[in-house]
């Protein structure tokens, strides 16, 4: 049984640089959610999907941050343009309808410099 | 006051021992309990709900005390392998999981 898969699983980019995280949930998962993590911060909710459907966004640090959902089995983030203090470990998860049960992918560390 | 609070250790504990962790919230209204692992530079990975009647999987056991709003997670015969961070999460019966910050165990040959 597939989990939640996310690529790339390391991105190393310079500042100003685009970059895109990609997301693909647990099939027959409705509910996804992007997490970024820092040693300083801990897991911090960045944006919840439910349904396709953007439900919260507001811990999106700033407008340099955008998510997509185009359809069941797949999402982006994307940091545009990308800054030293974007540096982090980016996870997505996903639970179903029956449940809270969260699972997370292996995450992106992204490293921008 | 964070809504998880979780003592961050190091628990360090040699190998065979029992060990616990407690984690306590501050919402009454939370609904659904979690004890989560993560080891390091890994994801974190769902280690069991928490239920009312409490709960066992193999060495874990996990217990859920809504008056003095805890949850606690009970490790028995502790292997290496046990050395992670255990985080618990809370949920309000929403899509906000309120993460604590985590308790480190190492377990030592």
């Amino acid at each position: 049984d597939a989990g939640v898969i996310q690529s790339p699983r390391h991105e190393v980019t310079e500042m100003g640089q685009e970059v895109t995280l990609r997301c693909k949930p647990i099939s027959g998962h409705n509910s996804l959610f992007w997490y970024r993590q820092t040693m300083m911060r801990g897991l911090e909710l960045l944006i919840y999907f439910n349904n396709n459907v953007p439900i919260d966004d507001s811990g999106m640090p700033e407008d340099r941050f955008s998510a997509k959902m185009p359809n069941a089995s797949f999402s982006t983030l994307k940091i545009q343009p990308s800054e030293p203090r974007d540096s982090a470990v980016y996870f997505c998860a996903s639970t179903g309808t029956l449940d809270y049960e969260q699972y997370f992918g292996p995450g992106t560390r992204l490293t921008v410099t | 006051r964070k809504e998880v609070e979780q003592d961050p250790g190091p628990f360090n504990v040699p190998e065979g021992a029992t060990v616990a962790f407690n984690c306590t919230y501050s919402n009454s209204a939370s609904q659904s309990f979690f004890w989560y692992r993560q080891d390091c530079r890994k994801e974190p990975k769902l280690l069991m709900s928490v239920y009312s009647s409490g709960n066992e999987d193999g060495r874990f056991t996990a217990q859920l005390n809504r008056a003095s709003q805890y949850i606690s997670l009970l490790i028995r015969d502790s292997k290496l392998s046990d050395s992670a961070t255990y985080l618990c999460v809370v949920n309000k019966g929403t899509y906000k999981y309120i993460f604590g910050t985590g308790t480190r165990l190492k377990v030592l040959a």
